[in-house]
Parts: C-alpha cells; sequence; structure tokens
C-alpha cells in the first residue's frame, strides 16, 4: 500500500507555543491531504481538508486560526497548532486521499 | 446527518474463537465503506467495500457490505492475540465530500491466550 509518513511522532510544548506536523506521501503526489485528531479511547474526528496550492476546508468547529494547514507541494502538507493549550493535547494523524485512504502513523502531541 | 454506527463496542474471546463485528450506516451519498485496525499507532488498510466489490478476504479476515441493509460485517476466524485491537468502519461519500471519511465509535477487540 501507498505509504505516508508524518513527523514528529511525539512532541511535548509548555502552553502559548506552537508545534508544526509535517504530513508526507512518500510513493505518490497526493493533492489532497486529511488531518484527524483522536482523543483518548475514541474515535478519529476528520479536521480539515487540505488542498495543495489553495486553501484548507475545516470541519464545524474547527478553529483555522489555531489550526494552520499548509499544503505547499504534492507530497507535503503542515499542521500547525499555534498558542497551543493543554486541551489540544491528543493524537493527530494525517492521511493521503487515494480511493483506499492511507494514514500516517500519527503524532502524539502533550502540551503541558 | 451522515452517521456510521458499530457494535459491540468491546469484544473478549479467546484465541480460536471466530467474531463478527458489525458497522451499520445512514448516508446520503455513498461510495465506499473501508474497515482499518488501529493498534497503538494509526489505523492501518483492512478493507473496501464498494457496490461493485461487496465482499473480500485476506486469510483469516473477510468482510461483506449489505447495501440493501445499509451494513458491513468483519469477520476474524481461529482469532489470535495479535489480533487484540480497535478496528474502525468508516465509509467514504461521494461527491463534494469524497475522500472524508466519517468514522464509527471502534470495536476493541481483546483476545486472550
Amino acid at each position: 500500500g501507498a505509504v505516508v509518513s508524518q513527523h514528529p511522532s511525539r512532541v511535548i510544548c509548555k502552553s502559548g507555543t506552537s508545534v508544526k506536523i509535517e504530513c508526507r506521501s512518500l510513493d505518490f503526489q497526493a493533492t489532497t491531504m486529511f488531518w484527524y485528531r483522536q482523543f483518548p479511547k475514541q474515535s478519529l474526528m476528520l479536521m480539515a481538508t487540505s488542498n495543495e496550492g489553495s486553501k484548507a476546508t475545516y470541519e464545524q468547529g474547527v478553529e483555522k486560526d489555531k489550526f494552520l494547514i499548509n499544503h505547499a507541494s504534492l507530497t507535503l502538507s503542515t499542521l500547525t497548532v499555534t498558542s497551543a493549550h493543554p486541551e489540544d493535547s491528543s493524537f493527530y494523524i494525517c492521511s493521503a486521499s487515494m480511493e483506499t485512504q492511507y494514514f500516517g502513523p500519527g503524532t502524539r502531541l502533550l502540551v503541558l | 446527518e451522515d452517521k456510521v454506527v458499530q457494535s459491540p463496542l468491546s469484544l473478549v474471546v479467546h484465541e480460536g474463537d471466530t467474531v463478527t463485528l458489525n458497522c451499520s450506516y445512514e448516508v446520503t451519498n455513498f461510495r465506499s465503506l473501508l474497515w482499518y485496525k488501529q493498534e497503538k499507532k494509526a489505523p492501518t488498510f483492512l478493507f473496501m467495500l464498494t457496490s461493485s466489490g461487496i465482499e473480500k478476504k485476506s486469510g483469516r479476515l473477510s468482510s461483506i457490505l449489505d447495501k440493501k441493509e445499509l451494513s458491513s460485517i468483519l469477520n476474524i476466524t481461529a482469532t489470535q492475540t495479535g489480533d487484540s485491537a480497535i478496528y474502525l468502519c468508516a465509509f467514504n461519500a461521494g461527491g463534494t465530500s469524497y475522500g472524508k471519511l466519517t468514522f464509527g465509535q471502534g470495536t476493541i477487540l481483546t483476545v486472550h491466550p
């Protein structure tokens, strides 16, 4: 199957700082990528759709100024959690849009 | 509103047992239904079912889509401890929502030796 990577796999930061997470499609070009968030013991919730060369589309309730998404190339999308707070602590996962979606390994964010 | 419901929410079995996980959906524009297995990291793809491919099988795992009943099942035969995981069902809508997966709550499967 297709390979999607994420970096970093784990990050701990202080409240108020910004954190950038990278999502890369390694063996195919992805014009669209998706960002999900998963809280403990819950399912995945779609946050936004990342479109190469254009603005991301955010799901209802997701603050676009807090979760900045940039899809600058066909193989890279980034999610920046700005001014992170403890409630932003979660597991963030990206996927690349193919008919069969493949997920990156995820990034565990802990905000102290 | 599109919805995916999985049952049971959790299941505990012993090695060698056969399990059936259920997924029902209510969607306005169905394109495909996908099954994923999630252990400690992100979900790994198992199957995709569409109108033209309603039954899939891989080793001890198999899945069937019932478009009439708007449901799908995932069967695992001769379970092993390595099958312990969360199993997620998701549908992929068509049209302008193509690619955006809506997930069910997941079924936590625990297989004891």
